[in-house]
């Protein structure tokens, strides 16, 4: 995950906005991923958004990305307690087959 | 669809004993995809499949790893002779092409003694 980076920690108040940040390498990746990875279960894909567009919009989560500086955000509006998890940002490299190079991951916490 | 399904889900072991992950992909998925997440060192790729034929294993550890898909729906990770430094979860992933979205089992959690 070295080529992915991501700040390790977020806390916010139940019911605040929430944003986790990525900055990636390869500008020529394809697709950005954002997963979702709860206590003791698997990745959970909760969106992804083609390098060719600035935002997507998808109910309560927002992704923006400025290729310019190889930066990924998402924003979770309405903070709830079953947000709490691991956020993983992941871009896609070119080569044959959709290769995914992950971030170490964002630890949400959200408290009341 | 039910999914990714990895067995199995928790695996405790003793030092040099076999260790056998099982996963079967989602049907119709031609990409398989094996990673292992710690948390010194995140999610790395072991090994992906293609239409059954591993194309890049260059991310398996050591030759005490292998891994084999002898049919579109079933794929397993062997560790022999398993270490204590094998401790981590490994997920599996399949895909329906190269170029599109990995969906991700539930991991087995491999503790090794």
């Amino acid at each position: 995950g070295e080529d992915v980076e991501q700040s390790l920690f977020l806390s916010v108040r139940e019911g605040d906005s929430s944003v986790i940040n990525c900055t990636y390498t390869d500008s020529s990746s394809t697709y950005l991923y954002w997963y979702k990875q709860e206590p003791g279960a698997g990745l959970q894909l909760l969106t992804y958004i083609f390098s060719n567009m600035d935002m997507k919009q998808d109910q309560r989560l927002t992704v923006l990305l400025n290729k310019k500086d190889k930066h990924l955000s998402l924003r979770i509006a309405d903070t709830q307690t079953g947000d709490s998890a691991i956020y993983f940002c992941a871009e896609s490299r070119s080569g044959g087959y959709n290769k995914l190079i992950f971030g170490a991951g964002t630890r949400l916490a959200v408290h009341p | 669809d039910a999914g990714v399904i990895q067995s199995p889900r928790h695996e405790v072991t003793e030092m040099g004993q076999e260790v056998t992950l099982r996963c079967k992909p989602i049907s119709g998925h031609d990409y398989l995809f094996w990673y292992r997440q710690t948390m010194m060192r995140g999610l790395e790729l072991l090994i992906y499949f293609n239409n059954n034929v591993p194309i890049d294993d260059s991310g398996m550890p050591e030759d005490r790893f292998s891994a084999k898909m002898p049919n579109a729906s079933f794929s397993t990770l062997k560790i022999q002779p398993s270490e204590p430094r094998d401790s981590a979860v490994y997920f599996c992933a399949s895909s329906p092409s190269g170029q599109e979205t990995q969906y991700f089992g539930p991991g087995t959690r491999l503790l090794v003694l």
